[in-house]
């Protein structure tokens, strides 16, 4: 157990819908990092926050958006789903140095039909 | 992006020594590099990482090229539980903690 939660575990949904998923550091841990597996791209990343402040983008599409709260927790916003937005997508999360451990979570499953 | 080349796959017997090798030519003076591994239906994992001198933890060794444009994971007695696929990965100044995970090598342990 990394320490990092995330739900839902699996979610199932249809073209142009918009999905929430969530994200729950580990205790202390100020970055939050989301990233998205799919089975043609691998592992991509998608986007940092640290503290509540975005730090860096990645291959993350206009469709989708985050953020941090106050209370450190993230979420992944996903709007006009398309099928190929179906993959795994995990976050992790880490303390503030740059050779700090990423400890990922166990993912949720988005299935777009 | 930071470009580390690994084999697609490799494959080990159980309780013998596997060595996971990664390239990375274009390393730069203050990049790190990291090893992550990733279980079947899993989120990745910390497996080890150095910046030039080798290191050692619990779970595997890591060897560095001299000219730290290569370098060696080493599992000292593969278990059925080492199965998965491992990313080598540099972090550094350019990219910060954004990695950047390749396909990986993806090792099966045989009984």
């Amino acid at each position: 157990d990394s320490g990092v939660t995330q739900t839902p575990k699996h979610l199932i949904t249809a073209t142009g819908q918009r999905v929430t998923l969530r994200c729950s550091p580990r205790s202390g841990d100020l970055s939050v990092y989301w990233y998205q597996q799919s089975l043609d791209q691998g592992l991509q990343f998608l986007i940092q926050y640290y503290n509540g402040e975005e730090r860096a983008k990645g291959n993350i599409l206009e469709r989708f958006s985050a953020q941090q709260f106050p209370d450190l927790h993230s979420e992944l916003n996903l709007s006009s789903l398309e099928l190929g937005d179906s993959a795994l997508y995990f976050c992790a999360s880490s303390g503030p140095h740059s050779t700090d451990t990423q400890y990922f979570g166990p993912g949720t499953r988005l299935t777009v039909l | 992006d930071a470009k580390t080349t690994q084999p697609n796959s490799m494959e080990s017997n159980e309780e013998e020594p596997v060595h996971l090798p990664c390239n990375h030519s274009t390393i730069s003076g203050t990049d790190y590099i990291h090893w992550y591994r990733q279980l079947p239906s899993q989120g990745p994992e910390y497996v080890i990482h150095g910046l030039t001198s080798n290191v050692n933890n619990r779970m595997a060794s890591l060897a560095i090229a001299e000219d730290r444009k290569s370098s060696t994971l080493i599992l000292h007695r593969a278990t059925l539980r080492d199965a998965a696929v491992y990313y080598c990965i540099l972090e550094g100044p350019d990219y910060g903690q954004n990695f950047v995970f390749g396909p990986g090598t993806r090792l099966s342990v045989l009984p």
